[in-house]
């Protein structure tokens, strides 16, 4: 069975800063992986997803990820932390055999201070 | 711009009511997932639907029934409404096939129940 772990509930950083956000994930077969963001009182917004190919995966909003087989690992970063990141994130995963169901992570609160 | 839509942002019910939450989606999606989130518990799934007239349990789906009698169109049923049924209700579309292109996500239905 697939699972999902994101390392922290809660990450704050300073504008201008990295930010670092941890994923692990559990699958006995390739799976893909996906980073969501939620911004107080709405649904879901997809940020990244990997599928198959490059390991280094861009997103929107200048986040990107890379997918660590070895590692399982699927960790999400920013180089630069602005304020309108503040939001939660939730790493997800899915398996290409399980009609399209994703299992999310706990997610993680990302404030970001001035 | 493609969407699913979740006819109530805000909704108050009182104990012991019969619930009916709305998920409408305009994508010709195959599949259809109803969450519940919950702080420190991250998104738990209680049905998903891959076809019309089909449905299957999520990991909580004790209190809650689903109907999908067209394609777009995906209810979650609250049969006897609990207090413990206080939660932020996600609903979220994919398309059918192997490859996994993630959720489009509704805006979320805020439900408390007194």
């Amino acid at each position: 069975a697939q699972s999902v772990t994101q390392l922290g509930s809660h990450v704050s950083v300073s504008e201008g800063a990295l930010v670092l956000l941890r994923c692990n994930y559990s699958s006995s077969v390739p799976p893909y992986l996906f980073w969501y963001v939620q911004y107080p009182n709405q649904g879901l917004q997809l940020l990244l997803k990997y599928t198959t190919g490059a390991t280094l995966v861009k997103g929107i909003n200048g986040f990107e990820a890379e997918f660590k087989k070895s590692e399982t690992s699927f960790h999400l970063t920013k180089p630069s932390a602005h304020m309108s990141d503040a939001a939660e994130y939730f790493c997800a995963v899915s398996v290409w055999n399980q009609g399209g169901k994703l299992i999310f992570g706990q997610g993680t609160e990302l404030s970001v201070k001035p | 711009d493609v969407k699913v839509t979740q006819s109530s942002r805000y909704l108050v019910k009182r104990t012991g009511e019969k619930v009916f939450l709305e998920c409408v989606q305009d994508m010709d999606h195959e599949n259809m997932f109803w969450y519940r989130q919950d702080p420190g518990l991250g998104l738990r799934l209680i049905y998903f639907s891959y076809d019309v007239k089909m449905k299957e349990k999520g990991d909580i789906p004790e209190g809650y029934s689903v109907s999908r009698e067209k394609k777009e169109r995906f209810s979650l049923i609250l049969e006897s409404a609990s207090t413990n049924q206080t939660s932020m209700y996600l609903c979220a579309s994919s398309s059918g096939g192997l490859t996994n292109y993630g959720y489009t996500f509704g805006s979320g239905t805020r439900l408390t129940v007194v």
